[in-house]
């Protein structure tokens, strides 16, 4: 069974990088599929924030493109998102999940407040 | 950019009722990139229905998907007390984006 969890501080500050961890297990995420993250806040319902293939190429959503980064360590079976300059508008539970057409498998979830 | 509307925004249901629950696309997708989730308060999102109308592993079969073009179609024949959530569907774009709707909520009548 694939398992997903997400790791990370549970507070940023504004214009602070947000930098998350998701560690999979039961499935190498060399082998094959997208992985990716995706958040969820009230306002703004679920949005795909970007995925990392299985070669290592990333897709960003366009509207946060200038400001993220997710990278990968297929040592330790783990990928991670960087989202810089925060506000606290992205206050919200972000999720990491595998994405194949579709999300299969999804982590706990994490929530990530953004204050000073 | 294509954009899922679904509707209606909420639903007061009672339990046994049959459930329609619909998602339409600005522009025609492809019927293998639709896919329809649950999500219950505090939960993560469970994939429901894929390809438009696959259940993914270990979904009753009271639950089903139909449609194409720009219209798709969530259906539970008979609503449980544990199908009372709020439901997304999400698209997959070949330009590798994934865009989930803004959701229906199915509450208790």
């Amino acid at each position: 069974q694939v398992q997903l969890q997400e790791s990370g501080p549970g507070l940023v500050k504004p214009s602070e990088t947000l930098t998350l961890t998701c560690d999979v297990s039961g499935y190498s995420i060399s082998s094959g599929y997208y992985w990716g993250w995706i958040r969820q806040s009230p306002g703004r319902g679920l949005e795909w924030i970007g995925s990392i293939y299985n070669t290592g190429r990333t897709y960003y959503n366009s509207s946060l493109q200038s400001r993220v980064t997710i990278s990968r360590d297929t040592s330790k079976n783990q990928f991670s998102l960087k989202l810089r300059s925060v506000t606290a508008a992205e206050t919200a539970v972000y999720y990491c999940a595998r994405l194949g057409a579709a999300l299969d498998f999804w982590g706990q979830g994490i929530l990530v407040s953004v204050s000073s | 950019e294509i954009v899922l509307t679904q509707s209606p925004g909420t639903l007061s249901l009672s339990p046994g009722e049959r459930v329609t629950l619909s998602c339409r696309a600005s522009q025609s997708l492809s019927s293998s990139h639709l896919g329809w989730y649950q999500q219950k308060p505090g939960q993560s999102p469970r994939l429901l229905i894929y390809a438009t109308s696959t259940r993914a592993p270990g979904i009753p079969d009271r639950f089903s998907g139909s449609g194409s073009g720009t219209d798709f179609t969530l259906t539970i024949s008979r609503l449980e007390p544990e199908d009372f959530a709020v439901y997304y569907c999400q698209k997959y774009d070949t330009s590798h984006t994934w865009t989930f709707g803004q959701g229906t909520k199915v509450e208790i009548k």
